[in-house]
């Protein structure tokens, strides 16, 4: 099945610094990936859909300058957070959209998440 | 009140006991994905339905379009399905998921 990776899978970087978290569709192409960030014992809170080739969507209350999202070929986006704090610190996740697969419009896949901590 | 609920919250089991979830969602979806996150993390799309049933293994889902509703069941239950299960519907217009808040699930040997 259709497969989708993160990296790194887990990351430790001093406050102020920059990380930048890759995803991509390792056997299809997605002309559509979102970005979801989970806290601890809570569901998944989608930040941005980033389609391929032009600027990502941000959520309402996310901000577009710390969270840089690119997505520049239809089998990788990136997420850079930038001069991170401490309440960065949180698991990070992708999904890809399938735009190949005969049902395009709805699968999806999930990446195995990236775990951030500030300190 | 979400768009999308579940239940139960958290559920614990005797291994080899039949489980099952249940989800309700209040908005026109496109398709209802169920999904697997174990302790670490990772998630992984058990099923996307938007009709009907399906099966895999031990796990089958189901759908009704018309009570906007669907289950995740669970035969014979083993300690490895211990997880978080998620149920998420995908809204094609909005490109956007509403997901649960998931189900905790607890397989005691």
């Amino acid at each position: 099945g259709a497969v989708v990776s993160q990296h790194p899978s887990r990351v430790i970087c001093k406050s102020g610094t920059s990380v930048k978290i890759e995803c991509r569709s390792l056997d299809f192409q997605a002309t559509t990936m979102f970005w979801y960030r989970q806290f601890p014992k809570q569901s998944l809170m989608l930040m941005a859909t980033s389609n391929e080739g032009s600027k990502a969507t941000y959520e309402q209350g996310v901000e577009k300058d710390k969270f840089l999202i690119n997505h520049a070929s239809l089998t990788l986006s990136t997420l850079t957070v930038t001069s991170a704090h401490p309440e960065d610190s949180s698991f990070y996740i992708c999904s890809a959209r399938d735009a190949t697969h005969p049902t395009a419009n709805y699968e999806q896949y999930f990446g195995p998440g990236t775990r951030l901590t500030v300190t | 009140k979400n768009e999308v609920e579940q239940s139960p919250q958290n559920l614990t089991a005797q291994e080899g006991e039949f489980i099952t979830i249940n989800c309700s969602y209040s908005v026109g979806i496109s398709a209802l994905h169920w999904l697997q996150q174990h302790p670490g993390g990772g998630i992984v799309s058990l099923f996307m339905l938007s009709s009907g049933k399906k099966k895999h293994g031990r796990l089958i889902a189901t759908i009704n379009i018309q009570e906007k509703h669907s289950s995740l069941h669970i035969t014979a239950s083993h300690p490895r399905d211990s997880a978080v299960y998620i149920c998420a519907g995908f809204i094609y217009n909005f490109n956007k998921f509403y997901f649960g808040s998931g189900t905790k699930l607890n397989v005691k040997p």
